[in-house]
């Protein structure tokens, strides 16, 4: 699982309320991702970062920040949760290793907005 | 952005038979990675076979086997004596060699019939 954290894994909540989601990781990998994953649209790249403070938007960005204060840390906000942000959440790292570079994920958060 | 394209949104097959997965994606790159992923009911991403696009060689990693069409920018995953264990939902995925940005297809829902 290359070392890879995700909390919670469940969440459950009110829309206009503020959530984090974390991820963390143990290897020191220097890029980490984060990618939701709805029925019909596949895994879409939300944000990701190349190192301590350094993070760059993906295709569907609005609505979230990241931040990253340690290397095995890599946070999603959602700032006034939306019924359109229920989805699943993944976080990834991208390792290379034998075989070039690879995507290793988390196990993903369940995220509800009512 | 690039282009990731699976057509086949469900598939089936026969325990112990030969099914085809097909992906296309769009690129004007000529250096490029390409991925298959599995997703079992259990949510998490597992990395089944990986393709470099500047190998002519097809990858095999086991019963699992990939035909890769440069020119006709198509990457189709074949699995060979298929089993219980391999129904999941299939997502091919690209990456150019210089980015860092992975992109994932809608995905297949692959049902294996006992």
């Amino acid at each position: 699982d290359a070392g890879i954290t995700q909390s919670p894994r469940h969440k459950v909540t009110e829309t206009g309320t503020p959530v984090t989601l974390r991820c963390h990781q143990t290897e020191n990998h220097r890029y980490m991702y984060w990618y939701r994953q709805d029925p019909g649209h596949g895994l879409r790249l939300i944000h990701y970062s190349y190192g301590v403070k350094d993070t760059d938007k993906g295709e569907v960005s609005d609505g979230y920040s990241v931040s990253r204060s340690k290397t095995e840390d890599f946070l999603l906000t959602l700032e006034s949760a939306t019924s359109s942000q229920t989805s699943v959440y993944f976080c990834a790292i991208s390792e290379r290793g034998q075989g070039g570079e690879k995507l290793f994920f988390g196990s993903g958060t369940q995220l509800s907005v009512l | 952005a690039q282009t990731v394209t699976q057509s086949q949104p469900e598939m089936s097959v026969q325990e112990a038979e030969t099914v085809t997965l097909s992906c296309t994606y769009d690129t004007s790159e000529s250096d490029y990675y390409l991925f298959w992923y599995k997703q079992p009911p259990s949510r998490q991403m597992i990395l089944v076979i990986r393709q470099e696009a500047y190998k002519q060689q097809n990858a095999t990693e086991n019963r699992f086997s990939v035909n890769f069409q440069k020119a006709a920018k198509s990457f189709s995953l074949k699995i060979s004596d298929s089993q219980l264990g391999d129904a999941a939902m299939y997502f091919c995925a690209y990456r150019k060699n210089t980015g860092n940005q992975f992109y994932f297809g809608t995905g297949t829902s692959l049902t294996v019939i006992p």
